[in-house]
């Protein structure tokens, strides 16, 4: 166990809709990342925040979006759904920055219909 | 531009045989260099880093690689393979100027009895 959890494990939903994944850190971390894995794009870095703040921005859509909170746990919307969006969304921790090890929660499965 | 190549989509290695997963990488600084284990319907694990210093790195679970900043690879290897340790092994290279996390693509891993 990683000490970072993921809500919800599953998530099916139809085209165009919005939905919201859940991520809690480790205890102590500042940084939250989310990435997403799926079989033809591999795992892509999307976003990652430190302490409420954006820090760096990979290949995230503009359909997607992200904030972290007071309490560092950090959410991740995503809209305008598309049957291309089906993915597995990993959100990980850190204690700070880059040269530190990432702890990543169990993912959420998102499957578009 | 950081990137980071794994050239192997598999490799099987016979139990107790040693086992090398090949990882290259591309930045225009300093690399931070990263290995990774996926298990199947598992989150990421960290195995261990190269930030600065010993070109060779141990880490978790016996596994250890080595930096060779002249052939820009950071290779994991284990002496010897378990069954256990059959799984996806992704590296990763971040660089200080930049905060994203790039991941190589992955290597499957299966050892056999």
């Amino acid at each position: 166990d990683s000490g970072v959890t993921q809500t919800p494990k599953h998530l099916i939903t139809a085209t165009g809709q919005r939905v919201t994944l859940r991520c809690s850190p480790r205890s102590g971390d500042l940084s939250v990342y989310w990435y997403q894995q799926s079989l033809d794009q591999g795992l892509q870095f999307l976003i990652q925040y430190y302490n409420g703040e954006e820090r760096a921005k990979g290949n995230i859509l503009e359909r997607f979006s992200a904030q972290q909170f007071p309490d560092l746990h950090s959410e991740l919307n995503l809209s305008s759904l598309e049957l291309g969006d089906s993915a597995l969304y990993f959100c990980a921790s850190s204690v700070d920055g880059i040269r530190d090890e990432q702890y990543f929660g169990p993912g959420t499965r998102l499957t578009v219909t | 531009a950081q990137s980071v190549a794994q050239p192997e989509d598999q490799v099987n290695v016979a139990e107790g045989n040693p086992l090398t997963v090949k990882c290259t990488y591309s930045v225009s600084g300093n690399p931070y260099l990263f290995w990774y284990v996926q298990y199947p319907n598992r989150g990421l694990q960290f195995l261990l880093k190269y930030i600065t210093g010993d070109n060779l790195v141990k880490g978790s679970y016996g596994f250890e690689a080595e930096f060779n900043k002249s052939q820009t690879s950071f290779h994991l290897k284990k002496p010897s393979a378990l069954v256990s340790d059959s799984a996806l092994y992704f590296c990763a290279v971040s660089q200080y100027s930049g905060y994203a996390l790039n991941f190589g693509k992955g290597t499957s891993l299966l050892v056999t009895p």
